[in-house]
């Protein structure tokens, strides 16, 4: 089945500058890829999605790539602000069915 | 908006117990899973149905099994509960089909087995 890795599970970085985390997968037929936020005791979210038949995809101060060569994709925040600190998942899945998470990311932005 | 509850928030089990954790969705969404979230493995996928009566095995399903008899509504279900399943236990459900897979979540039961 599906497996991902997501890196760094920790990263802190001050308010302003940019945070990149980055995601690998093992199936090759899998072609959706959303990102979700969970903030301290509440449900994740999904904050931006990407398919397999596109290559970036951008909403605001929030970025993903996609390699599906390399099997790995990216979410990058520009101007972080406080509120973006949050545990941020990496998922990949094939038509969304089986969905497979990373074991996620802390996100700190200090003021 | 799409409205994802759980049964309880909160609750305390004593091992060898059998557990019942309800899921319930109001947008008549087809598909619906369950999770366990612990800390440094992020959301490991339990169970996951795509119909009525339909379900699938996803990557930690030993200790649990699922019931999806009405569409709104999953249940997971941990037949003697031990103190290895003492967890966060998420639910979800997504539309299903091409451009709807967002996932919606529930707000979570933390299970505590004693």
């Amino acid at each position: 089945g599906e497996n991902v890795e997501q890196h760094p599970s920790t990263l802190s970085v001050q308010e302003g500058d940019s945070a990149v985390i980055k995601c690998t997968y093992s199936d090759s037929a899998s072609n959706y890829f959303p990102w979700y936020k969970q903030e301290l005791g509440k449900r994740p979210q999904l904050i931006i999605d990407i398919r397999s038949n596109v290559g970036e995809k951008k909403d605001q101060r929030i970025a993903v790539t996609l390699n599906k060569t390399a099997k790995h994709f990216s979410l990058h925040i520009t101007e972080t602000q406080p509120e973006d600190s949050a545990v941020y998942f990496c998922a990949a899945s094939i038509g969304g069915n089986d969905m497979r998470f990373g074991a996620g990311t802390r996100l700190t932005v200090k003021p | 908006d799409v409205k994802v509850t759980q049964s309880s928030r909160y609750l305390v089990k004593r091992t060898g117990e059998k557990v019942f954790l309800e899921c319930v969705q109001d947008m008549d969404h087809e598909n619906m899973f369950w999770y366990r979230q612990d800390p440094g493995l992020g959301l490991r996928l339990i169970y996951f149905s795509y119909d009525v009566k339909m379900k699938e095995k996803g990557d930690i399903p030993e200790g649990y099994s699922v019931s999806r008899e009405k569409k709104e509504r999953f249940s997971l279900i941990l037949e003697s509960a031990s103190t290895n399943q003492t967890s966060m236990y998420l639910c979800a459900s997504s539309l299903g089909g091409s451009h709807k897979e967002t996932q919606y979540f529930g707000p979570g039961t933390r299970l505590l087995v004693l």
